[in-house]
């Protein structure tokens, strides 16, 4: 069966100071991959989607970047985070849009 | 700009009652209709998906989907204190690999 595992769970980071969130699958090929940021008490924000290797695509200018160095291995980063970038993300993966998405267990961020 | 509207909550029922949540989408062309239920701090899961106009049933659970009047809803009979949460409404894409979400609507069953 197919897995995904995201960690951390939490993270608490000064501002100005890098990120780094990994998120992995397990069990399925190529899947579809996608990075989303909920403020609290908000709704889902797309940030980034791949549907391979190497292509990323930015759905929100922001002070974040994603890479998929692996088929199933989904990097969210930052340079130097803000007081905004706080929030909850999400990784999720799919193999079709007709199947919709599984997510993973979510990094609640806090920028001090 | 493809759009996905739920009905404003927070919706409060009685226990055993019937909770009705209501979607609607901007994208005529559609094809895939899916339900999230998100415990608060939790991800989200999925509990239901339909395709097809009509009615959909698992459990207690009912989703609906009227692809002419672009509308999708979401019955919950004999509601339990457990189903409190908010329940996220997702429409696929006609072309491309993403799912557009409605911003939730917040279910609270009373004892």
């Amino acid at each position: 069966s197919q897995t995904i595992h995201q960690w951390p769970a939490t993270l608490v980071q000064p501002v100005g100071s890098p990120l780094s969130l990994e998120c992995t699958v397990e069990g399925t090929s190529n899947p579809n991959l996608y990075w989303y940021r909920q403020a609290a008490g908000r709704g889902l924000q797309l940030l980034f989607y791949s549907v391979g290797i190497g292509q990323i695509s930015s759905e929100v200018p922001q002070n974040l970047s994603a890479s998929r160095p692996q088929d199933r291995q989904f990097i969210l980063s930052s340079k130097k985070l803000l007081l905004s970038d706080s929030g909850f993300y999400l990784c999720a993966w799919s193999v079709g849009i007709n199947y919709g998405y599984t997510f993973g267990s979510g990094t609640r961020l806090t920028v001090v | 700009q493809k759009e996905v509207e739920q009905n404003s909550g927070p919706l409060s029922v009685p226990e055993g009652a019937i909770a009705s949540l209501n979607c609607t989408y901007s994208d005529r062309g559609s094809q895939s209709f899916f339900w999230y239920r998100q415990y608060s701090g939790k991800s989200p899961e999925l509990i239901m998906f339909i395709y097809s106009n009509g009615d959909k049933e698992d459990g207690r659970f009912t989703a609906q989907l009227n692809k002419a009047s672009q509308y999708v809803s979401l019955l919950i009979r004999d509601s339990q204190p457990s189903d409190s949460a908010t329940y996220l409404c997702a429409v696929g894409e006609t072309s491309g690999s993403r799912l557009t979400f409605g911003e939730g609507t917040q279910l609270t069953v009373n004892p």
